[in-house]
């Protein structure tokens, strides 16, 4: 069974702390992404990976990075959490990229008090 | 740039009736287009996909026909159920971009369906 998946499911952090959000496949995917969705605004690419440490930036990485060290890992940080970062957070994976099907993970609610 | 516009926030309609989203979009490439669909507190999930010109495209009763001569992929249904309420995402593929891979989406389209 195919499957995406992400810890935490809920998180509330106060400005300016770390926030850590982990996403995981078992379909051995090359390409993994990390999107936000806002009301309204659809979804939007932080930041993709093609494979293990090989990550390029989307429309808006400005005030999160990334890292993937395991091909079936990848992880979002929030460095000094800001307000504005309250979202939620979708990762998804596919398997090469360009027309593929992206799978997506279940989601992060992420609340920045 | 690459765009994808969903002219429609909401839809609302009553079951059994039709259903036709808007979807257009703008690319200098050969495009690749999708529609995801997610239900309320779920994740997107691919409804269907298309880079052929003018072939319908169909999955779970809904449909899609890319018509690259007016830049549509407008997805349908005819004859909506209680489960088809969900937003519904459009969504670009252009070979030609510089972030290989990444899907420019549409702001997304609510349809509400109602007994």
């Amino acid at each position: 069974d195919m499957k995406v998946t992400q810890m935490p499911r809920y998180l509330i952090k106060r400005m300016g702390e770390n926030v850590l959000l982990e996403c995981g496949q078992d379909m051995s995917h090359e390409t993994m992404y990390w999107y936000r969705q806002d009301p309204g605004l659809g979804l939007q690419l932080i930041y993709i990976s093609y494979d293990v440490d090989s990550n390029s930036e989307g429309d808006i990485p400005k005030g999160y990075r990334v890292s993937r060290k395991k091909r079936e890992h990848f992880s979002l940080i929030l460095d000094s959490a800001k307000t504005n970062q309250t979202s939620v957070y979708f990762c998804a994976s596919s398997l090469s990229g360009r027309q593929d099907t992206q799978y997506f993970g279940p989601g992060t609610r992420l609340l920045v008090l | 740039g690459d765009s994808v516009t969903q002219t429609e926030g909401l839809v609302t309609l009553t079951k059994g009736l039709p259903v036709m989203l808007n979807c257009t979009y703008q690319t200098t490439y050969s495009p690749f287009l999708f529609w995801y669909v997610q239900h309320l507190n779920e994740a997107p999930k691919l409804l269907l996909k298309s880079s052929t010109d003018n072939k319908r495209t169909e999955h779970q009763g809904f449909y899609a026909t890319l018509h690259k001569s007016s830049s549509s992929f407008h997805l349908q249904k005819s004859s909506v159920q209680l489960s088809d309420s969900a937003l519904y995402f459009c969504a670009l593929s252009d070979p030609g971009t510089q972030v290989v891979g990444q899907l420019t989406f549409g702001r997304g389209t609510r349809l509400q369906v109602y007994a």
